[in-house]
């Protein structure tokens, strides 16, 4: 099944530095949503991207689309502390009925 | 507004006993999804619910089902449960399918024994 891959898996910053994270995927996409989720509990709806856009913003957080890389990245600004989560890309493909999520990627923002 | 709401937050389960998950979606959503996370595996979907019906599930066996009730809410149960079944299991709605955001409940922590 297709599947979102989020690159790096681990990332280390200083607070106030920006973080970025890339999600690759296999096949053609409805839309992208990137999740946050902290210590094991629910996940957090961050951004959702549809496949005719290139870019969102909200608040510190950037998503970019490129659908003929078959890529998204999620950028955060000004990192804080309580941005120290787990990150998820997760696609919708048309027809295949479900929200498919990658492995996530661990951000760790040192105050 | 109330957001997805799981219960119970904790559950611990002896192997071979049946396990019971409640979600309750978000007012004026009518998707609801189970999806299981257990350590080192990501996030595995389970099923989707769409106006009272199953309109997917995920590669796990038949002793996992569900169902949603005409107030869109669903319960999840899982039969004859093994220790590989120990999971934070999530649920999750959305006002029309995939095409839009999914809002994730807090999750129901199950540990079999």
């Amino acid at each position: 099944s297709q599947q979102g891959e989020e690159d790096p898996q681990a990332l280390s910053i200083q607070e106030g530095e920006n973080a970025t994270m890339n999600c690759s995927y296999k096949t053609s996409i409805n839309n992208l949503q990137w999740y946050r989720q902290n210590s094991g509990r629910g996940l957090v709806h961050l951004i959702l991207i549809r496949s005719n856009e290139r870019e969102k913003h909200s608040g510190r957080l950037r998503v970019t689309l490129d659908t003929s890389k078959k890529s998204s990245s999620l950028l955060i600004t000004a990192s804080r502390a309580a941005d120290t989560a787990s990150y998820f890309c997760a696609t919708a493909v048309y027809g295949n009925n479900r929200l498919a999520f990658g492995k996530g990627n661990q951000v760790v923002v040192i105050p | 507004e109330a957001g997805v709401t799981q219960s119970p937050t904790h559950l611990i389960k002896t192997r071979g006993q049946q396990a019971t998950l409640r979600c309750s979606p978000i007012s004026g959503h009518t998707s609801v999804y189970w999806y299981q996370q257990a350590l080192g595996l990501g996030l595995q979907f389970l099923l989707w619910y769409d106006e009272g019906e199953e309109r997917n599930r995920g590669n796990f066996p038949p002793r996992f089902s569900g169902r949603q009730f005409p107030n869109y809410s669903s319960e999840l149960n899982v039969n004859a449960l093994e220790l590989e079944d120990s999971a934070l299991y999530l649920c999750a709605s959305s006002l029309w399918g995939f095409n839009t955001e999914a809002f994730f409940g807090q999750g129901t922590r199950l540990t079999v024994v």
